[in-house]
């Protein structure tokens, strides 16, 4: 069965460094999304993207975040300036149509130090 | 802004029980209900409600949505202990979706 993969599953950097958090999607799915969860909190939304464009953001998605889909087959998620609260798990997702349901990566650990 | 409570937050069973888990929604411009398993990583897919009143099943997992009163169930039957996991449910509205906090189920044998 297809899956989204994500890279890497663990990332550990210092604050102030930029980080690209990398996704590859379903292949025939059209929207992608990236959520957080820090620890022992709940899974908050970020982003969704479709057709090349920001659809929605969060408050939590500010200047310092930025999303891209550099070729057919990558979504990454990058953080210009790490802070330490930046320190998550985070998920990347696809679905088929904006009405499907949502297929998640298995995360990736990023911790700020 | 969107709003998705569970319930309970933790729930400790034997094998064999029934359980129910609570999730009621405020979420403008409503499409669906998801419900998630999450066991160590990735939350993975287990239902979408659409419609109130049509229950969805798949094998001891069973769901339903209430779109007046705004919540949806899930059952789970004769639990074991590979049920143990945190449930999430969620609403969307135009390709976002909005989590609950989740509810730890514990399956002890």
């Amino acid at each position: 069965e297809p899956e989204v993969t994500q890279t890497p599953s663990h990332q550990v950097t210092q604050m102030g460094q930029e980080v690209i958090l990398r996704c590859v999607p379903i292949s025939n799915h059209l929207y992608f999304y990236w959520y957080r969860q820090i620890l022992g909190q709940k899974v908050e939304f970020l982003v969704s993207f479709y057709n090349n464009e920001i659809s929605e953001k969060s408050e939590i998605f500010d200047d310092q975040f930025s999303v891209e889909r550099p070729d057919g087959s990558n979504f990454t998620l990058k953080i210009r300036s790490t802070k330490l609260e930046d320190s998550a798990m985070y998920f990347c997702a696809s679905s088929r149509t904006v009405n499907s349901p949502l297929h998640f990566g298995n995360g990736t650990r990023l911790t700020v130090t | 802004e969107d709003k998705v409570v569970q319930s309970p937050l933790s729930l400790v069973v034997h094998e064999g029980d029934t359980v129910t888990l609570n999730c009621s929604y405020e979420v403008t411009n409503f499409r669906s209900l998801l419900w998630y398993k999450q066991e160590k990583k990735a939350p993975t897919f287990l239902f979408m409600l659409t419609s109130s009143g049509i229950e969805k099943k798949s094998g001891r997992l069973s769901s339903i949505l209430d779109k007046k009163e705004l919540f949806s169930i899930l059952n789970i039957t004769a639990t074991q202990t590979g049920d143990s996991a945190v449930y999430l449910c969620g609403g969307t509205s135009y390709g976002k979706l909005t989590f609950g906090q989740g509810t730890i189920l514990t399956v002890h044998p």
